[in-house]
């Protein structure tokens, strides 16, 4: 069963803008991904939060994580037109890792 | 360094028939192995995952089954293909232990017909 859930299901931004999408999960977690599909494509991991920490950033990335919300927020700033894909958290326990059913990105030029 | 292959890229099969996705991971050993399937527009189901040789975990039952002959190798297989089959079949890895960052193959566009 799919453990988180994000929000909002599609976003269109102009480029250069930031996009801000969220996630809400159910259970106790380890950690909380934040994945990154293109269309037809595999998944690429983007960002890896433990559910001790409450932020982390790598390059225009910013995560949050809220353990007492059970939520999530994944933050791209500066927006490019190769930033328009699928973007999906991962809540990891045991063993396996169970994906929302994700947020899709579009960039204009 | 550690890389991830899944065939066939595309596959139109008819309903009733038999399926093998094959996947096999280089580069690393005892890996936890996944199978993920994704219906259009949506997220991620897991099917199986496996963490070790002959050791497979369904999550949902339902007309496919999973063998790890070998460390590396994960196959999905079903012996009669129904049309709700159809998807995105997606195989992962991580490396063993607590739940970390999932490495996917290109996946499988698995068309029933």
């Amino acid at each position: 069963s799919q453990q988180g859930e994000e929000d909002p299901q599609a976003l269109s931004i102009q480029e250069g803008e930031n996009a801000t999408m969220n996630c809400s999960y159910k259970t106790s977690i380890n950690n909380l991904q934040w994945y990154r599909q293109n269309s037809g494509r595999g998944l690429v991991h983007l960002i890896l939060i433990r559910s001790n920490e409450r932020e982390k950033h790598s390059g225009r990335l910013r995560v949050t994580l809220d353990t007492s919300k059970k939520s999530s927020s994944l933050l791209i700033t500066a927006s490019r037109a190769a930033d328009t894909a699928s973007y999906f958290c991962a809540t990891g326990g045991d063993y396996k890792l169970s994906f929302g059913a994700g947020t899709t990105v579009t960039v204009r030029a | 360094s550690q890389t991830i292959h899944q065939w066939p890229a595309t596959l139109v099969q008819p309903v009733g028939s038999p399926l093998s996705l094959e996947c096999t991971v280089e580069g690393t050993s005892n890996p936890n192995l996944y199978w993920y399937r994704q219906a259009a527009g949506r997220g991620l189901q897991l099917l199986f995952y496996s963490v070790g040789i002959g050791q497979i975990s369904s999550e949902v039952p339902q007309n496919l089954s999973a063998s790890r002959p070998q460390d590396r190798q994960f196959i999905l297989s079903s012996k009669k293909l129904l049309l709700s089959d159809s998807g995105f079949y997606l195989c992962a890895w991580s490396v063993k232990g607590a739940t970390t960052e999932a490495f996917f193959g290109q996946g499988t566009r698995l068309t029933v017909v």
